[in-house]
């Protein structure tokens, strides 16, 4: 079946370092999208890539997307507090009978001030 | 504008007892889904709605039952509730069918005794 495989599960880092997860499917996606999901609350949606080897930043997040539509990655430079939680990636399969959104096990982010 | 509402936010059920979960949005979205989360494995897709009066089957259909008779409304149904079904239920409605955005409730913490 469509699986889109998660690593690390588990990141624990010194605020200021830095921290990157990574995505990986066998097939190709249609796109792929990352949620981030505080302690205790639900996922919110923060970007959307479409295209080969598309990079968008979000001040101190860049995500990427590979050239074959297979991996992506979301890495946060000089983490903060404020970035703990669950990230999760979330590709787009397209199907016979509809798209298919299959989300990765997630990524915990926890850092020590 | 209250987004997506789920209730209740917890529940405690027994081995073998029926519920409900309801999910609505204000939001006018077409899409709507269920997922389940478990520690380890993300969020997995239970049931989908791409209208009023239309649903189908995700990854874990087996043992919950939807309905969309509204454009807001996507209640969940356990029919028989078993210890397996312990998880966070979470409702998401989106606008168009590659997803873009999708808007989470807060989820339903169901433990099965």
């Amino acid at each position: 079946g469509q699986q889109v495989m998660q690593i690390p599960q588990y990141q624990h880092v010194q605020e200021g370092e830095d921290f990157t997860t990574y995505c990986n499917s066998s097939t190709t996606l249609s796109n792929i999208q990352w949620y981030k999901q505080r302690p205790g609350g639900h996922p919110v949606f923060l970007i959307q890539l479409v295209k080969s080897g598309e990079v968008k930043k979000q001040k101190r997040l860049t995500f990427q997307f590979g050239e074959a539509k297979k991996n992506s990655s979301l890495h946060i430079t000089a983490t903060q507090t404020t970035d703990v939680g669950t990230y999760f990636c979330a590709g787009l399969f397209n199907g016979e009978y509809g798209n298919k959104l299959v989300f990765g096990a997630g990524t915990i982010l926890r850092v020590k001030s | 504008n209250a987004g997506v509402t789920q209730t209740p936010k917890f529940q405690v059920l027994k081995t073998g007892q029926s519920m409900t979960l309801q999910c609505a949005q204000d939001m006018n979205h077409e899409y709507m889904s269920w997922y389940r989360q478990d520690p380890g494995m993300g969020l997995r897709l239970i049931h989908y709605s791409v209208g009023a009066g239309i649903t189908d089957q995700g990854e874990v259909p087996n043992g919950y039952n939807v309905s969309r008779s509204t454009t807001e409304d996507f209640p969940l149904r356990l029919l028989s509730a078993a210890p397996s079904q312990t998880s966070v239920y979470f409702c998401a409605s989106y606008r168009t069918k590659d997803y873009n955005e999708q808007f989470f409730g807060p989820g339903t913490r169901l433990t099965v005794l």
